[in-house]
């Protein structure tokens, strides 16, 4: 059971090059996110995307953009990477749909989390 | 938006139960509680969640007080490998989690 898988691991850029993490999951899920989690502290979310077309801005969204391929796959872009976005990203994932929490097989289900991908910016 | 409280590390001996507390007094209604841990930076791991009735499964029982405004994560057990960061969060409307900092616990033979 492959569930969240985030591509690559690990990743070392220079400050203004630019690269796309992959996230794809196998479980049929609505909804994906991505997370920044930075030494000593918890995760921030990044973007969200309810379902396949639709994506929003979380806690951090600046310096990212994020496209929705298809229901499997949600990619985080940094156009120009900058030492402060040295991070670990996380891609989750879940069957819940943000904002439909009336619906009691679907509404609370948690979200599922990849392994990350270190990412340093030099 | 509804945020928790918990104590930054905790310590518990093998083989005896771990309880982990969280406040989240600014609940709402309908918001659900959940709990994470995350071992060595891997992805965090979803551990049980529950609305306002005890919970309990494979890994561990959730008790939520009768008002909501608290909760404890219960590791009946706890071996070496349940050393880990515990989060408890608390998702808004649009099932955003928003992540503290957490309760390290440290599981000691």
């Amino acid at each position: 059971n492959a569930g969240v898988t985030q591509t690559p691991k690990f990743q070392v850029l220079k400050t203004g090059q630019s690269m796309t993490l992959q996230c794809a999951q196998d479980m049929n899920h609505n909804s994906m996110y991505w997370y920044r989690q930075d030494p000593g502290m918890g995760l921030r979310l990044i973007y969200y995307s309810a379902s396949e077309g639709t994506t929003d801005k979380g806690e951090v969204p600046n310096g990212y953009n994020v496209s929705r391929l298809n229901k499997r796959e949600f990619s985080l872009r940094l156009e120009s990477a900058a030492p402060s976005q040295t991070s670990v990203y996380f891609c989750a994932s879940s069957e819940a749909v943000p904002g439909d929490f009336d619906t009691i097989s679907s509404g609370n289900q948690p979200q599922h989390f990849g392994d990350g991908t270190r990412l340093s910016i030099l | 938006d509804a945020k928790t409280t918990q104590p930054p590390s905790m310590d518990c001996a093998e083989g005896r139960a771990a309880n982990l507390p969280c406040n989240h007094s600014t609940i709402s209604g309908n918001e659900y509680v959940y709990w994470y841990r995350q071992i060595h930076s891997q992805g965090p791991q979803y551990i049980i969640h529950g609305l306002k009735n005890n919970e309990t499964n494979e890994m561990a029982s959730l008790i939520i007080t009768e008002d909501r405004k608290s909760s404890t994560l219960i590791l009946p057990h706890a071996t070496l490998r349940d050393t880990a960061v515990y989060y408890c969060i608390v998702r808004d409307n649009f099932n955003k989690f928003y992540f503290g900092s957490g309760t390290k616990l440290n599981v000691k033979p």
